[in-house]
């Protein structure tokens, strides 16, 4: 069965950096991109961006570029996250999530059909 | 970007349904999903493309999409459905490209 299983949490001082783990299993790999989706205490989800399997070609979304970098090792199906120069407002869960293609007459959309259990990233002094 | 709004909370009583709404220009023009998070939880995908359920999903949880609203219809609702409800749409031509609504807390009474 799919799982996507995730590194444990961390606490961190500001200024410092963190990489958090995504490991897949039950499916190929490369056959599917991995995304990042952020939640801050009892805030809702927000998606950061996502990784190419394939070429390893990272898309950040807006508001996630400069400190975050998204990253893969295929040899062992495990995404990465990365974040540098840490701040008290990165605190937060951090999710992959796998993206599912599905077309119907015509258009396609996507969705998240698997989840990581989240990783819970604190940043304090 | 495009944005969609979804009610904070919503209430109701064992056995009644539950109706959460999310918002947006047109959303019946896009693919709506929704998922629920229970505390402590990763996100479960309950209804995909407007009103399809993944297996495992109960029929209790139905789906619809028009206008400028998608509603997410829980029947006979149960305690265990307490959780908070999140609608997204994937849109390309958006940035983000994954836009996900604030969520809907449910609260069964």
């Amino acid at each position: 069965q799919v799982q996507l299983v995730q590194s444990g949490s961390e606490l961190k001082k500001p200024g410092a950096s963190v990489k958090v783990s995504c490991k897949a299993s039950g499916y190929t790999f490369t056959s599917y991109a991995m995304n990042w989706v952020r939640q801050a205490p009892g805030q809702g989800l927000e998606w950061m961006g996502w990784i190419n399997t394939n070429t390893g070609n990272p898309t950040y979304a807006q508001g996630f570029t400069g400190r975050f970098v998204f990253s893969l090792d295929t040899s062992v199906s495990t995404a990465y996250l990365q974040i540098s120069s840490l701040k008290a407002e990165d605190t937060a869960v951090y999710y992959c999530a796998r993206p599912h293609r599905y077309c119907s007459g015509g258009s396609c959309s996507y969705y998240f059909d698997y989840w990581g259990q989240g990783t819970l990233v604190t940043v304090s002094s | 970007s495009y944005v969609l709004t979804q009610p904070p909370s919503v209430s109701v009583a064992p056995g009644k349904t539950a109706r959460i709404t999310c918002g947006g220009n047109n959303i019946g023009s896009k693919s709506v999903h929704w998922y629920q998070q229970k505390p402590g939880q990763a996100p479960v995908l309950v209804i995909y493309y407007d009103s399809d359920r993944p297996s495992g999903i109960p029929e209790r949880f139905s789906g619809s999409n028009s206008g400028n609203t998608a509603t997410l219809t829980i029947s006979r609702v149960e305690a265990g459905d307490e959780a908070d409800y999140y609608c997204q749409v994937w849109d390309s031509s958006s940035d983000p490209n994954w836009v996900f609504g604030g969520g809907t807390k449910l609260t069964v009474l």
